[in-house]
């Protein structure tokens, strides 16, 4: 199974400033398409995760755009450029390249 | 808008059958575009995929290996929805279980509201 290795851990931010959350994979998560197979997720308290980005950099329909997703094979990054309240919580990465999906330890994501 | 809607006992005793069932509504469970998944979280186990279950022509599904043995996931196209089976459950199975579409290479996009189970006697 592919490993996939968040850091930090825990992360206090403060309101308006940026904040980045890395992700490496055991293996490239690079397909044969030229995409990164790379998804993250926010579980905010008490509630289910929701998808913010999906193959490396796409944001769905309603996903702010000061979330950006970047990286190549495996190594990503997830970029807050101006951490809002609403944005407290854990945040996930998780590799779609192959069975079984695995995801990231999970980084907690505080307001200072 | 497309929403699951999960149901289920909460409480399940060690050895027995943990069964889970997910409503789709917004979405046709036989869609030829969508994976219906079943993921659970626990403070040990982080989020694992267990599973999951789609329509390309005929039904396939495909399990993590640490539950292929006891797993089934299952569909009814009448009601709409997917189910699942976890047979000779124990302590270790107790998590928060969430049933969840895929789209491809577009992500995890809608997760269900979550059930806690518990394996106990």
């Amino acid at each position: 199974d592919i490993v996939m290795t968040q850091s930090p851990l825990s992360l206090p931010v403060t309101p308006g400033e940026p904040a980045s959350i890395s992700c490496r994979s055991s293996q490239s998560l690079l397909g044969n398409k030229g995409n990164n197979s790379v998804d993250w997720y926010l579980q905010k308290p008490g509630q289910s995760p929701q998808l913010l980005i999906y193959v490396g950099s796409n944001r769905p329909s309603g996903v702010p755009d000061r979330f950006s997703g970047s990286g190549s094979g495996t190594d990503f990054t997830l970029k807050i450029s101006r951490v809002e309240a609403e944005d407290v919580g854990v945040y996930y990465c998780m590799q779609a390249l192959q069975l079984p999906r695995t995801f990231g330890q999970g980084t907690k994501v505080e307001i200072k | 808008q497309v929403q699951l809607q999960q149901s289920g006992p909460g409480l399940v005793k060690p050895s027995q059958t943990l069964s889970l069932t997910c409503a789709v509504s917004g979405d046709s469970v036989s869609s030829n575009s969508a994976a219906w998944n079943w993921i659970r979280q626990s403070p040990s186990r982080g989020l694992e995929w267990l599973g999951r279950t789609y329509y390309r022509s005929k039904w396939s599904s495909d399990y993590s290996m640490s539950v292929k043995s006891r797993m089934t996931i299952t569909s009814d196209t009448s009601k709409n929805q997917f189910s699942l089976q976890l047979n000779s459950v124990t302590p270790e199975d107790t998590a928060v279980y969430y049933c969840v579409r895929g789209t491809g290479a577009s992500g995890l996009d809608v997760w269900g509201q979550g059930t806690t189970v518990t394996v106990s006697s």
